[in-house]
């Protein structure tokens, strides 16, 4: 049973604060992504990761950065939190090739303040 | 880049009726459709896919229906129960991407 878990469900910081969340998933899987949830906007790509060491920009990047040092895990960083980025953090890994099921983690809901 | 529209954004149907959702897709390249279900406080689960080599794909109460030329798919789901309730995403991608381009959300509450 494939399990992705992340670092947080419920996280409050402050604007200007250095952020990280964390993704660990323990299938082994080569693809990592991050998305953003909010209400109507359906689930939007930040950055995804394809190999250790490989990252590529999704569809709203600014803002974000990445790091994936080891395969199981992958961390999406804001270098300065700001309240527009209050949202629901879903973290999902899958197998290649790219057209494969993508297994979801539980979600970070992050409130900056 | 590929943009995928869903409708109707909330969806209430009795329990036992059948329900259906919609998804338009804008890029004819994009080959993979699945669908994702997310119960309330849960992670979106796939439920089923459908590739475009094929127009129809059922697996018990659900089914996906495919038309390329017109570039939409849709949900179908009979029968309705109360665990059906949930939020629905579809989603689109092609060969060439990792990505997976996702609607903006469809919210069935089934009524007992």
């Amino acid at each position: 049973d494939v399990k992705v878990t992340q670092s947080s469900r419920y996280l409050v910081k402050r604007t200007g604060e250095k952020v990280f969340l964390e993704c660990v998933q323990d299938m082994d899987h080569e693809n990592m992504f991050w998305y953003r949830q909010d209400p109507g906007l359906g689930l939007r790509l930040i950055y995804f990761s394809y190999d250790v060491k490989m990252k590529e920009k999704g569809d709203i990047p600014e803002g974000y950065s990445v790091s994936r040092e080891k395969k199981e895990r992958f961390s999406l960083i804001l270098e300065s939190a700001s309240t527009n980025q209050t949202s629901m953090y879903l973290c999902a890994s899958s197998l290649p090739p790219r057209q494969e099921t993508q297994y979801f983690g539980p979600g970070t809901r992050l409130l900056v303040l | 880049g590929e943009n995928v529209e869903q409708h109707p954004s909330t969806l209430s149907v009795q329990e036992g009726d059948s329900a259906v959702i919609k998804c338009t897709y804008s890029d004819s390249a994009s080959n993979y459709f699945p669908w994702y279900k997310q119960e309330l406080g849960k992670r979106p689960q796939l439920i089923i896919d459908i590739r475009s080599n094929v127009g129809e794909k059922k697996d018990q109460r659900i089914a996906v229906t495919l038309n390329k030329t017109a570039k939409h798919f849709s949900l179908h789901i009979t029968e309705t129960q109360p665990e059906d309730s949930a939020v629905y995403f579809c989603a689109a991608s092609m060969d060439s991407s990792y990505k997976l381009i996702f609607g903006s959300g469809t919210r069935l509450l089934v009524r007992p």
